[in-house]
């Protein structure tokens, strides 16, 4: 299957500092690409929508000024925590919308995750 | 809103047994379904995708169902070993592409 990475794969980082994500699609095009995030013992959440060439939609509850995404190439997004705090913590995925599927649709890749840690 | 829930949240079991895990989701109106493992600490593995005109999906010892009228999906797990132990996710995505999570069934396999 299709393969998405993300960069770094863990990062800690002082309380005030920015962090940036990269979610790259390896081997395929990606107009479309999400950002989820997961709390511990919880299940993920989508933070956001972002498309290729445009401005990414958010999802209620999201700060689009902390949070702020770009989508620059079919192949890159990146997630940027502006003034992260320890609240901020948490374990960032990234998905990509894969190639049509020949009986319609189409799936959706994962990458392996950034789990960020602000002190 | 779609909302998805999984049942049981947790389970235990002795290696060898064939176990179901159990999705249900509100809006019967979805694009497809797709289960993962999630090890601790790890990212998602997807293990199975169903599209909305599909009703079951096979990998290995893994089978998937989906009955989208009744807003089920179960997947079974045969023979389990102490591998499978991790929680297992479903997904449902909606026509825009938006996946909604379950809260997930955290499994044991006992040796």
């Amino acid at each position: 299957g299709a393969v998405v990475s993300q960069h770094p794969s863990r990062v800690i980082c002082k309380s005030g500092t920015s962090v940036k994500i990269e979610c790259r699609s390896l081997d395929f095009q990606a107009t479309t690409m999400f950002w989820y995030r997961q709390f511990p013992k919880q299940s993920l959440m989508l933070m956001a929508t972002s498309n290729e060439g445009s401005k990414a939609t958010y999802e209620q509850g999201v700060e689009k000024d902390k949070f702020l995404i770009n989508h620059a190439s079919l192949t890159l997004s990146t997630l940027t925590v502006t003034s992260a705090h320890p609240e901020d913590s948490s374990f960032y995925i990234c998905s990509a919308r894969g190639p049509p599927l020949a009986g319609g649709g189409d799936e959706q890749f994962f990458g392996p995750g950034t789990r960020l840690t602000v002190l | 809103k779609q909302e998805v829930t999984q049942i049981p949240a947790a389970l235990s079991v002795p290696e060898g047994e064939n176990l179901v895990l159990n999705c249900s989701f509100t809006d019967s109106a979805i694009y497809n379904l797709q289960w993962f493992r999630q090890d601790p600490g790890k990212g998602l593995t997807s293990l199975l995708l169903i599209q909305s005109s599909q009703r079951e999906q096979t990998s290995g010892r893994l089978n998937a169902s989906l009955d989208k009228s009744s807003g089920r999906s179960t997947l079974y797990i045969a023979a389990s070993q102490p591998g499978d132990s991790a929680t297992y996710l479903c997904a449902v995505s909606d026509y825009g592409q938006n996946f909604v999570f379950g809260p997930g069934t955290r499994l044991s396999v006992l040796p």
